[in-house]
């Protein structure tokens, strides 16, 4: 995919409020696909998946939505915390990628006190 | 459960010297993959391994970059000679074996950092 270098989409988000972080993937043949949050120094770090036969998938203060027919991904965080700021990637996978997993660029996701 | 292990977490070097990174996946943990993640972007997957064979090394600058993980467990990845674009993390995340003809989480170490000069 095309670089995004040091310019990464930003989410600026009030404390309590509720996030939604969104993301175009490419292959419709895609059968898997999945969120990781990545801090700082620090490896992406699992959050959520979901396969192709699901179009939701909640988990604690974090839902997954998929829609299939305009292949679009999206990651909803309940109630933001300082702690939610991060890179946030999303990913997909599958048999016809020989289920590699396929990053998208990342958003950045900036809590505001 | 302990996670992926990496070391070094940090590595400086000049161009044309030679590196190694160093990981360990969770315990039990059969496929093992290296990606390279460019400050701002999203990892690259360099190579793949399951068990001791290379499943995928299709994005594996081979004249430079090599890899192995010889008894199925730990893998080393090597740069030689280093070019100033090598500068990134390097990440290691492992997975469990696969079922049925799916694709399973992976998750990833806290990688090193590698600066070439």
């Amino acid at each position: 995919g095309e670089s995004v270098g040091l310019h990464l989409p930003t989410l600026s988000v009030q404390e309590g409020d509720n996030s939604i972080i969104n993301c175009a993937y490419s292959n419709s043949a895609s059968d898997y696909f999945i969120w990781y949050k990545q801090e700082s120094g620090k490896g992406p770090q699992f959050i959520i998946d979901i396969r192709s036969n699901m179009d939701k998938r909640q988990g604690q203060r974090v839902t997954v939505l998929l829609n299939k027919t305009v292949k679009h991904l999206s990651l909803q965080i309940a109630a933001t915390q300082p702690g939610d700021s991060a890179v946030y990637f999303c990913a997909e996978g599958g048999k016809a990628a020989g289920n590699k997993l396929t990053f998208g660029g990342g958003t950045r996701v900036l809590v505001k006190p | 459960e302990a996670g992926v292990a990496q070391s070094p977490r940090y590595k400086i070097i000049e161009k044309r010297q030679s590196v190694a990174f160093w990981c360990n996946p969770i315990s039990g943990h059969a496929t093992l993959y290296w990606y390279q993640q460019i400050l701002g972007q999203g990892p690259k997957l360099l190579i793949q391994f399951q068990n001791n064979g290379v499943v995928d090394d299709s994005q594996l600058p081979k004249d430079r970059f090599s890899a192995e993980r010889l008894k199925g467990v730990d893998s080393t990845l090597k740069i030689q000679p280093a070019k100033l674009e090598d500068s990134a993390v390097y990440l290691c995340a492992s997975s469990p074996t696969k079922l049925a003809g799916g694709t399973d989480t992976q998750y990833f170490g806290p990688g090193t950092r590698l600066t070439v000069l």
